[in-house]
């Protein structure tokens, strides 16, 4: 069976500090892998998007970057955190852009 | 540029009723509908995917069902259990682009 993994759980940063969240999937081979973000009072919104190695799409204008070194790993990354930043991130997959997505436990991030 | 809504945005109910939570898109062009539960500080887990040729689906106490040509979709749980309780997202996807997601509808079953 498939699972995804995402890590850290929980992270506080200060304002203009970097930023890695890593996701990981197993089970499945060249999933579309996906960064979600979901801010308080917020619906979902989809930050990045990848349909194979190195293939990244970006959704919104912002100042993360996102990549994919390897099959079924995916990283979002900031060089200087925002305080708008703060949030609850969250990695899924897909085997195809329209097909059932399936989610990660999601990082909470707090920038102060 | 499709926009999914969903009422009601909270709602409570006694345990052991049946409700019915509602997910309406402006395209009906849609390829696949999916919805999702979310618990508190969770990432989301799938419940049913509906594919646009289908009108329904069922998995235990859920069913789902599907009219595109009114731009709707509605969850059925029966027999309501304070497990139930969570946020539920409804996502529609056109062929070919990402899923676009509802703002959820955040359900209490007291007991």
């Amino acid at each position: 069976s498939q699972t995804i993994h995402q890590w850290p759980a929980t992270l506080v940063q200060p304002v203009g500090s970097p930023l890695s969240l890593e996701c990981t999937v197993e089970g499945t081979s060249n999933p579309n892998l996906y960064w979600y973000r979901q801010a308080a009072g917020r619906g979902l919104q989809l930050l990045f998007y990848s349909v194979g190695i190195g293939q990244i799409s970006s959704e919104v204008p912002q100042n993360l970057s996102a990549s994919r070194p390897q099959d079924r790993q995916f990283i979002l990354s900031s060089k200087k955190l925002l305080l708008s930043d703060s949030g609850f991130y969250l990695c899924a997959w897909s085997g195809g852009r329209v097909d059932e997505q399936f989610f990660g436990p999601g990082t909470r991030l707090t920038v102060l | 540029k499709q926009e999914v809504t969903q009422i009601p945005a909270a709602l409570s109910v006694p345990e052991g009723e049946n409700l019915v939570l509602n997910c309406s898109f402006t395209d009906s062009a849609i390829y696949n509908l999916q919805w999702f539960r979310q618990d508190p500080g969770k990432g989301l887990t799938s419940l049913l995917l509906i594919q646009s040729s289908q009108r329904e689906q069922t998995s235990g106490r859920l069913n789902a069902s599907l009219d595109k040509s009114s731009g709707r979709s509605t969850l059925y749980i029966a027999a309501s259990q304070p497990g139930d309780s969570a946020t539920y997202l409804c996502a529609v996807a056109h062929y070919g682009q990402n899923f676009v997601f509802g703002p959820g509808t955040r359900l209490s079953v007291l007991p």
